[in-house]
């Protein structure tokens, strides 16, 4: 069974400076997704980044960047110029891509402090 | 389009009582998912169903909970008998039958058992 692990319960960063997430995963897959979902305390689930596994090249979305290192399954989410609008729970998540059905699974999440 | 809409936002209710979860997913999505939020847990899929079908029930906890979606504009998730363990924030989220497709979440309904 596919899992996920958030290994950093709570991160925080001064505001404008970068921080890292990490994110684990263990499948046989070689087909499959990874996400990044931010919840703010408004508890709205919002999608800040993904990429497919069979992309190398490692996505990017204005301020938020992933390191995707498939042979190690490390998938960490990279926040450059932090704002405090960016303090939230952050969810990595995982989909199986061989199949249109298949379900997300997610970390345990980490909690973003930004401090300013 | 409004969005993944749930109904209600908060829900409080006595140990023993029936509880109705409702969400209505975005037009022209065939996939719907609902999952419970915890802090124990994290995000666990309770289930999900793809046109109208359920396909993976794996993660309903129990018989006391059930999962309908008569068409393809709603869906109710239903607690008989309601538990305080239940307590938790259930999220419904829908998504088009894209592979890599992004799931759409619903704002979640706060559940309280008393």
């Amino acid at each position: 069974a596919q899992t996920v692990t958030q290994s950093q319960p709570e991160m925080s960063v001064q505001e404008a400076e970068t921080v890292t997430l990490s994110c684990t995963y263990d499948t046989s897959e070689s087909d499959y997704y990874l996400f990044w979902y931010k919840q703010p305390p408004s508890r709205q689930m919002i999608l800040v980044i993904r990429q497919e596994a069979y992309k190398q090249q490692n996505a990017t979305e204005n301020r938020f960047s992933v390191n995707f290192q498939k042979a190690a399954k490390s998938f960490s989410l990279k926040i450059s110029d932090s704002q405090l609008g960016d303090a939230a729970m952050y969810f990595c998540a995982y989909k199986r891509g061989s199949s249109n059905t298949g379900k997300l699974i997610f970390g345990q999440g980490t909690t973003l402090q930004v401090k300013p | 389009d409004a969005g993944v809409i749930q109904s209600p936002r908060h829900e409080v209710t006595e140990m023993g009582q029936e509880v109705t979860l409702r969400c209505k997913p975005i037009s022209g999505h065939n996939s719907l998912f609902w999952y419970r939020q915890t802090m124990m847990r994290g995000l666990e899929l309770l289930i999900y169903f793809n046109n109208n079908v359920p396909i993976d029930d794996s993660g309903m906890p129990e018989d006391r909970f059930s999962a309908k979606m008569p068409n393809a504009s709603f869906s109710t998730l239903k607690i008989q008998p309601s538990e305080p363990r239940d307590s938790a924030v259930y999220f419904c989220a829908s998504r088009s039958g894209a592979r890599g497709e992004k799931l759409f979440f619903g704002s979640g309904t706060q559940l309280s058992v008393l």
